[in-house]
């Protein structure tokens, strides 16, 4: 069983183009992320939510826009897209409060932006 | 800015033989050190982890020693098998806050 999943696994889009890239857990935990891995192949946090409520926002463009229907789910929404945004993102999950937690990994979603 | 530093990139060990891992950290107030594991095309996965009131944690073949003077921690695979090869990122955090990563060293294990 996939702990956590994420639609598509291989974008590719013209710039301009708005796009979803949907993420979904199954481990029953409360805060959720997306994470960005770029061509450097730094690993850098985008956004994460508990509980539906965006607790941090680091400094990417409002062009990001993450969503959360429920507590299973974490959608990352990007409007016109451009050459830049190219990279890996990976959706996370972790139950915050319970001691060490650990974070929970989707296989990524590979965008190309043309 | 980054916080946490992977300074080598790629690492080649012969099997049975140890990896060593290296991870450098600027930021004082990490309390919580974390290694992931990543193969290709998957995300990356939780390994090992230490608090900084250790110095040291062991898990089976793994074991991760934190140098907080230098703040500098390392992460010991022994014996290496093959099955060990992969992309391997140190990460920091303080309190509940956001993971930093390191930017990885790829592990070959060679048979």
């Amino acid at each position: 069983d996939t702990a956590v999943s994420q639609t598509p696994k291989y974008l590719v889009t013209q710039m301009g183009n708005d796009k979803s890239i949907k993420c979904e857990q199954n481990l029953g935990h409360d805060t959720m992320y997306w994470y960005k891995q770029d061509s450097k192949k730094f690993l850098k946090i985008m956004f994460s939510y508990n509980n539906k409520e965006l607790i941090i926002n680091e400094t990417v463009p409002n062009r990001f826009s993450p969503k959360s229907p429920d507590k299973a789910h974490l959608n990352l929404h990007i409007n016109s897209l451009e050459l830049g945004d190219s990279a890996v993102y990976f959706c996370a999950s972790s139950q915050v409060g319970q001691g060490r937690e650990t974070q929970y990994f989707g296989p990524g979603t590979r965008l190309l932006v043309l | 800015d980054q916080q946490v530093k992977q300074n080598s990139p790629s690492l080649s060990v012969q099997e049975g033989r140890i990896s060593i891992l290296n991870c450098d950290y600027t930021n004082s107030m990490f309390d919580y050190f974390l290694w992931y594991k990543k193969y290709p095309a998957e995300g990356p996965t939780f390994l090992i982890s230490i608090s900084s009131i250790k110095d040291k944690n062991e898990d089976g073949r793994f074991t991760v020693f934190l140098n907080k003077s230098a703040k500098h921690l390392s992460l010991h695979i022994v014996p290496s098998q093959p099955g060990d090869s992969a992309v391997y990122f140190c990460a920091a955090r303080t309190g509940a806050n956001n993971l930093f990563f390191g930017t990885g060293t790829r592990l070959t294990v060679i048979p």
